[in-house]
């Protein structure tokens, strides 16, 4: 049974490009759960996804910033016009339920120059 | 604001000693999680304690949950160097009937040779 698999792990985008992260949970995963980490510090929620629908999105910028889960195929994190401040890691989890532990990927790590 | 707070922010010691990190968090939980990141890595779950349980046991870890206080500590026995970590807590917290994992800052480990 693979573990949540996020790609790519490193990613260089210029201002104003856009970025798509992408994170495939874990087999009878149904919960998916977006992070972003800034170095030297932990992690800030974003936005938690079932399938085909955002259950919590309290973290996520207002602008520019967007995620999806469709019924088939991975998580989407997408950030449009990207700026050097979206440099950061970007982690996904994935949970068989909402009460129970999480599992996460490597990470990708977004580098806005 | 966070929910959770980890104590101390960074912690050196030698190899075989014992580490003790705490977490503090401010609303009511189902369930507290403890994880380990290694440098520019994703996160590796260690322990769930549920709400009802003062005391978890893996391995050299040790995990309590007192809460009256709202804390939670993480005992790592007999340390090794590859304890060398970012060690994080994460509760749940409620939203619109869904959980969410909330992480705290993290302590950062260091251990000597």
């Amino acid at each position: 049974n693979a573990g949540v698999m996020q790609n790519p792990r490193h990613l260089v985008r210029r201002r104003g490009q856009e970025a798509r992260l992408r994170c495939s949970p874990m087999k009878g995963h149904s919960h998916v759960y977006w992070y972003r980490q800034l170095p030297e510090e932990g992690l800030k929620f974003m936005v938690y996804l079932q399938k085909e629908n955002i259950i919590d999105e309290s973290g996520m910028p207002k602008e520019r910033f967007s995620a999806e889960f469709p019924k088939e195929g991975p998580s989407i994190l997408r950030i449009q016009q990207v700026v050097r401040g979206d440099s950061a890691a970007y982690f996904c989890a994935s949970s068989p339920g909402d009460r129970t532990e999480a599992f996460f990927g490597q990470g990708t790590r977004l580098t806005v120059v | 604001s966070q929910q959770g707070e980890e104590d101390p922010q960074a912690l050196s010691i030698q190899e075989g000693e014992n580490a003790t990190m705490n977490c503090s968090y401010k609303t009511s939980i189902n369930n507290l999680q403890w994880y380990r990141q290694n440098s520019g890595r994703g996160l590796v779950h260690l322990i769930l304690i549920r709400s009802n349980e003062r005391e978890k046991h893996s391995g050299r870890l040790r995990v309590t949950l007192d809460t009256s206080k709202k804390s939670s500590s993480l005992l790592i026995t007999a340390s090794r160097a590859a304890d060398t970590a970012s060690y994080f807590c994460a509760t749940d917290a409620l939203f619109q009937g869904a959980q969410k994992l909330v992480f705290g800052q993290g302590t950062r480990l260091t251990i000597n040779p």
